[in-house]
This record gives structure tokens, sequence and C-alpha cells, in this order.
């Protein structure tokens, strides 16, 4: 066990409609990352977090794509007007001297 | 643009074999490679975190080596178990450790009881 839990684990949506998922890491994790996995594809980086400032975003991450961790703590991963290509795993992961500690993942299924 | 490559994609062998997963990467100047391990439908498990400074790290019956200069790591299994079987997954971590991580394929795994 990690300690880094994401919420929730699954999420079925039609599409054009929003979803927000969450990711806590432990105290310790200063850093935090997003990541998507499509099937048989490695995980690919989305955007990263330092504290709480947003310090890089992939160019996967369109302009439906907000993410936010408010306190330094706790992230959120928002998609608006959602794509049936937007169907993935999204992994959340923590850390803090290189070393990342990944989450056990949200599935998403837009319809 | 760093590109991760795994070698072999998929590979079955009978319990108690040591095998060797291969990884290689485009960019040499790496801040540290780390190897994963991934079960069906579940998050990632860190199972090694080699330093750009070092040569190689153990964990068990799991040895993992880099080689900056040619762009290769490779993952050693030794005495592998039917548990063993999962999919593989080795990632390069770039940019003075701040850029996310980039990631191979995988290889994925079945070790035969």
């Amino acid at each position: 066990d990690t300690g880094v839990s994401q919420d929730p684990r699954h999420k079925i949506t039609k599409r054009g409609q929003n979803v927000t998922f969450r990711c806590d890491p432990i105290s310790e994790h200063n850093r935090l990352y997003w990541y998507r996995q499509t099937l048989g594809q490695g995980p690919e980086f989305l955007t990263y977090f330092q504290n709480e400032a947003q310090l890089e975003k992939s160019r996967l991450l369109s302009d439906r794509f907000s993410a936010e961790r408010p306190k330094g703590s706790f992230s959120t991963l928002e998609i608006q007007r959602t794509e049936q290509g937007d169907s993935a795993m999204y992994l959340c992961a923590g850390g803090s001297k290189g070393e990342q500690f990944f989450g056990p993942g949200t599935r998403l299924t837009v319809l | 643009k760093q590109e991760v490559t795994q070698i072999p994609a998929a590979l079955s062998v009978p319990e108690g074999e040591n095998l060797v997963l291969n990884c290689s990467f485009t960019d040499s100047a790496i801040y540290n490679l780390q190897w994963f391990r991934q079960d069906p439908g579940k998050g990632l498990t860190s199972l090694l975190l080699i330093q750009s400074s070092q040569r190689e790290q153990t964990s068990g019956r799991l040895n993992a080596s880099l080689d900056k200069s040619s762009g290769r790591s490779t993952l050693y299994i030794a005495a592998s178990q039917p548990g063993d079987s999962a999919t593989y997954l080795c990632a390069a971590h770039s940019g003075g450790g701040a850029d996310g991580l980039t990631f191979g394929k995988g290889t994925h795994l079945i070790i035969q009881p």
C-alpha cells in the first residue's frame, strides 16, 4: 500500500457530462502527478504540482481538462464535456525525492 | 523528447527460470529510472528506483541495472514464481526530476506453474 488513494475507483458517464476525480497523497508527498493510461499502453504524463503550484502541463491536457491542488494536499482532476476518447484509467502519483508512488487509479468509461 | 521502448512485449516462461526484461531510452540525460509492476486493472507498484549516478539496485529476487551511455536498463528476475505474473513497466524521469515519467508500453510476463 503506497498510501495514495483515489476516488472514485470507477466512473461511468455519458458523453458531454463533466466528471471530477480526487487524489489524496500522503502528507510527505510535496509533489503530485496525474497520468492517463489506455489499454495496452504505458501511462502518459498529464500534469504535475509541487505543493499547490501547477508547474507543468502536457500537450495531452486539452482545454477541457483542469487540475487543482488548492492547499498542497489533495488534488482534483476535472474533465468537462467528456468524449469517448477520454475513456481511460486516470492515475495519480505522489512523491518527494524523485521516486513516485501510485494510487489505484480511477477507471473512466464514457458512453 | 524522451522515448522509452521495452522488449519483449510479452514473455511466457516456466516457473523457476531466471529472466531478463529490457528497457531502452533515447535521451541519456535522465534523473532516475524506475521499474514498476502492474497487475490487471490495478495501479502501479514501484519495484526499484535507480538514480542516474547508480549502476544497479537490488531488492530480493530483483536486480535492475542502468547504463546511461547506451540508454539501457535491464530488470533481472531470479527463480521466477507464478506470483511474478504481471506487466512490468520501465519509466525514465528527466528534466532534473521535475518532469513527469516517460513510460514504455511494458512487458506482459506469464510464469507457468
